[in-house]
């Protein structure tokens, strides 16, 4: 089975442009997650979806930032405008339990915001 | 200006010796527990979890070690081998309402693994 994926895997951008990362879930699991992670604080949680609603959006840095999942298969992290702070790697993750257990990591995507 | 980076503790170890890496958790609420593998690149992979009613647990060539009273969590790997070198995650569910699985990491520890 295919894992999560996760586009693009690399990105290079100037600020003050629009980024969108793309995740697809790994099919059948009903919990989405996006992360980030950076040199600085590690691996942090942005986002959480449950049947494709947000449940925790508490680590959304701030406005500039959006996340949408508009079915079961597809989820999308926005930044506009982009800032360098921003650069970093982002994750998206999914599991198939309402409870608790493993989350499925993807390879991520490295944005670098010039 | 210098810039302030997180600091990964580093354990050394020498191929085929074994190799403990430690994690603290803060929240005695956590009843789940991950311990992540993150090879150069790649996302993070699972390796082995604990629940807390359990102190214990083995897998293949791993053990994690749960200590609630001192909210302590380690993964002993044996037999180290140089595909082992890697940044290892503990993460914990916390175990809030409706918190499902979002899992809190800690900030990792680097394992070299010398031939």
């Amino acid at each position: 089975d295919a894992g999560v994926i996760q586009s693009p895997r690399h990105e290079v951008t100037e600020m003050g442009q629009e980024v969108t990362l793309r995740c697809k879930p790994i099919s059948g699991h009903n919990s989405l997650f996006w992360y980030r992670q950076t040199m600085m604080r590690g691996l942090e949680l942005l986002i959480y979806f449950n049947n494709n609603v947000p449940i925790d959006d508490s680590g959304m840095p701030e406005d500039r930032f959006s996340a949408k999942m508009p079915n079961a298969s597809f989820s999308t992290l926005k930044i506009q405008p982009s800032e360098p702070r921003d650069s970093a790697v982002y994750f998206c993750a999914s599991s198939s339990t309402q409870g608790i257990g493993e989350l499925f990591f993807g390879e991520g995507s490295r944005l670098t915001v010039l | 200006g210098e810039s302030v980076g997180l600091h990964l503790p580093t354990l050394s170890v020498q191929e085929g010796d074994n190799s403990i890496i430690n994690c603290a958790y803060s929240n005695s609420a956590s009843d789940y527990f991950i311990w992540y593998k993150q090879e150069s690149g790649k996302g993070p992979q699972f390796i082995i979890d604990i629940r807390s009613n359990m102190d214990k647990r083995q897998g293949q060539r791993v053990t994690v070690l749960l200590n609630k009273t001192v909210k302590h969590l380690s993964l002993q790997i044996a037999a180290t081998q140089p595909g082992d070198s890697a940044v290892y995650f503990c993460a914990e569910n916390r175990g809030l309402n409706n918190a499902g699985n979002m899992l809190t990491f800690g900030g990792g520890t680097r394992l070299m693994v010398k031939p």
